[in-house]
């Protein structure tokens, strides 16, 4: 059974940080993508980051780029997302996601039960 | 950057059918997944690719691709289906979803 779970999460003031991992169990974890989605309060899903399976290659949406890092540890089947530079607008949910690809077109088939960050002085 | 765009809200009687849609000009190139989510959970995937459904999944749901629609169809609603769907695709930037559809079923 694939279980993602993620921790890490909790209060920040304006300008902080905070580290969050997830671990993944249940598959072959250094075989697969993996990705950060999150979810404002009362808003809609919002795709964060991607790793590559070997955490070689990584991706991140525009709205984070140069404040979030991405990364994972393979030995302990971990991937983590380094927030930097929080604002009130990162407050959100944020779901670890294991990327699967059919033919070039991905898709997120499990996801996590997220763990909530909230940026407010 | 591309947009994804569904209808904030559809409902539903039971037991009839329903389709949500999603429109984006990246279904050109590029296959659409959905996902459900209910109050306070996860989201879970429900179709991907071509019309591909993850194991647990009911075989009510179904997608479909028109040009730059991409439809999800629940064929005889129940009452658990009553969630937020989103749909998600990708651009040049990277994976996006849909401002998610509301679920209501009668």
């Amino acid at each position: 059974e694939v279980q993602l779970l993620e921790s890490g999460g909790g209060l920040v003031q304006p300008g902080g940080s905070l580290r969050l991992s997830c671990v993944a169990s249940g598959f072959t974890f250094s075989s697969n993508a993996m990705s950060w989605v999150r979810q404002a309060p009362g808003k809609g899903l919002e795709w964060v980051s991607t790793l590559s399976d070997s955490g070689g290659s990584t991706y991140h949406a525009d709205s984070v780029k140069g404040r979030f890092t991405s990364s994972r540890d393979n030995s302990k089947n971990i991937v983590y997302l380094q927030m930097n530079s929080l604002r009130v607008e990162d407050t959100a949910v944020y779901y670890c996601a294991k990327r699967d690809f059919y033919e070039t077109s991905g898709y997120f088939n499990y996801w996590g039960q997220g763990t909530l960050v909230t940026v407010s002085s | 950057s591309s947009e994804l765009t569904q209808d904030p809200a559809v409902s539903v009687a039971l037991g009839q059918t329903v389709r949500i849609t999603c429109q984006g000009d990246s279904f050109r190139n590029y296959y659409v997944s959905w996902y459900q989510q209910k109050p306070g959970q996860a989201p879970i995937l429900v179709i991907y690719g071509k019309n591909n459904r993850p194991s647990g999944i009911p075989d009510r749901f179904s997608g479909s691709n028109s040009g730059i629609t991409a439809s999800l169809t629940i064929t005889g609603a129940q009452a658990e289906d009553e969630a937020d769907y989103y749909c998600s695709s990708r651009d040049s930037s990277g994976p996006m979803f849909g401002g998610g559809t509301k679920l209501t079923v009668l």
